[in-house]
């Protein structure tokens, strides 16, 4: 069975700090990745998605950045945290060829 | 453009009665939707709850049934007696395949709670 882990559980961060949140899933080989926001009472917007390793695409710019080093990792970053980047982070994976997405259990951002 | 609406919550019902939460979608750029019910048990992640990728079909878990109905663009989720530990967030999707990546598009969510 698939297993998606997410890291760290929550993160209390100052305006203008670096921020990295990961992301690995385990089980399956070569899945499609995804990064999702949602702010508090607000819809999953998708941020960036990968298909294969080295590789990422934008969906949402938020100044945020992704990367794919691994085959079961995917990275989310920023150099410089503003307000607007509080919310619920969730990383999903898919099948390839397949509409559902499997959600790992999500990082909750505070940026004070 | 694609989009997805559904019932606004808190929708609040009592265990053992009957409850259905609306899903109307708009598929302007996708030939082939496919929907999602996914939900969210307090303090888990998202789960996938149900899903229907041909119009016309039923899905159906845990007691919950969704129609993908075309005519009308919904996908309604229904159960006919809900228990407390329903309780939890749902969440309506529309998805397509693009190239070989999947996107969706989510409804805002409903949150439900039962009451004993």
């Amino acid at each position: 069975a698939q297993t998606i882990h997410q890291w760290p559980v929550a993160e209390i961060k100052a305006v203008g700090s670096p921020l990295s949140l990961g992301c690995t899933i385990k089980g399956k080989s070569s899945p499609n990745l995804y990064w999702y926001w949602q702010a508090t009472g607000g819809t999953l917007q998708q941020l960036f998605y990968s298909i294969t390793v080295g590789q990422v695409e934008s969906v949402v710019q938020l100044n945020l950045s992704a990367s794919r080093p691994k085959d079961d990792q995917f990275i989310l970053s920023t150099e410089k945290l503003l307000l607007s980047h509080s919310g619920f982070y969730l990383c999903a994976w898919s099948p390839g060829g397949y509409a559902e997405q499997f959600f790992g259990p999500g990082t909750r951002l505070t940026v004070l | 453009g694609d989009s997805v609406t559904q019932t606004e919550g808190p929708v609040t019902v009592s265990e053992s009665e009957s409850l259905i939460i609306n899903c109307t979608y708009s598929a302007t750029s996708i030939a082939y939707p496919n929907l999602f019910w996914y939900v969210r048990y307090p303090g888990e992640g998202l789960q996938l709850l149900l899903k229907v990728i041909t119009a016309g079909q039923k899905g159906s878990s845990r007691g919950f049934e969704a129609t993908y109905n075309k005519e009308t663009t919904s996908f309604h989720l229904q159960k006919a007696s809900v228990q407390e530990s329903d309780s939890a967030v749902y969440y309506c999707a529309l998805g397509d395949l693009v190239g070989d990546n999947s996107k969706l598009i989510w409804g805002l969510g409903t949150s439900l709670v039962v009451n004993p």
